[in-house]
């Protein structure tokens, strides 16, 4: 029973690289989304997804893009990484009828 | 716009100490409220919920109320043991996006 699994777990980076943060659930929710997590400012909304081919912004979306071709992946890409980046990242699905989401065990990422 | 405020942590308890934890909220209408709970190492996971005003939300002890009067959701348990070592937020749904608290940690000694 997989549930929501990211990768990869941990990641350093060096400003200006880029990355991409995988995540794949196999619940068949159509809603999946991205939290980033720093400390003292609980988990904030960087992106959504409602079905395959549709994505929207949350709360901290610059500097992050992502693509929904199927209902199982929502990846999340690093364009030009920034030390502001440097967060534990959550991947989540959300079940459809009692709107409970379902997290991955997260993905730490340092930019130096 | 929508928001969440929790107490600031860490909470520090002795084993079966009693456990509140408040959370207030700001929304339009009545949404859905939530209790998650990270425990080290590991996603956050659903702990209790409630969907409408009044409703009682609860699960492995912990319990919630729903009050639109007082616009609070506040996490309490009548005997922490020290496996409940966790960060607990509250949040609240909005329209397919769930507004998170700050986080409360909560740290049982023995």
């Amino acid at each position: 029973n997989a549930g929501v699994t990211q990768t990869p777990k941990f990641q350093v980076l060096k400003t200006g690289q880029s990355m991409t943060l995988q995540c794949a659930q196999d619940m068949n929710h159509e809603y999946m989304s991205w939290y980033r997590q720093d400390p003292g400012m609980g988990l904030r909304l960087i992106h959504y997804s409602v079905g395959a081919g549709i994505t929207d912004q949350g709360e901290v979306p610059n500097g992050y893009n992502v693509s929904r071709s199927t209902t199982e992946d929502f990846p999340l890409r690093l364009l030009l990484a920034a030390p502001s980046q440097t967060s534990v990242y959550f991947c989540a699905s959300r079940h459809p009828g009692t709107g409970e989401l379902f997290f991955g065990e997260g993905s730490r990422l340092t930019v130096l | 716009g929508n928001s969440v405020t929790q107490m600031e942590g860490p909470v520090t308890l002795s084993e079966e100490a009693f456990l509140t934890i408040n959370c207030t909220y700001t929304a339009t209408g009545y949404p859905s409220l939530f209790w998650y709970v990270q425990y080290p190492g590991e996603g956050l996971q659903l702990l209790l919920k409630a969907t409408k005003a009044d409703d009682k939300g609860s699960n492995k002890g912990f319990e919630a109320t729903y009050r639109k009067e007082t616009t609070s959701f506040h996490l309490e348990k009548g005997s922490v043991q020290v496996s409940d070592s966790a960060v607990y937020f509250c949040a609240l749904d909005s329209s397919y996006k769930l507004i998170f608290g700050s986080g409360t940690r909560l740290l049982v000694r023995p």
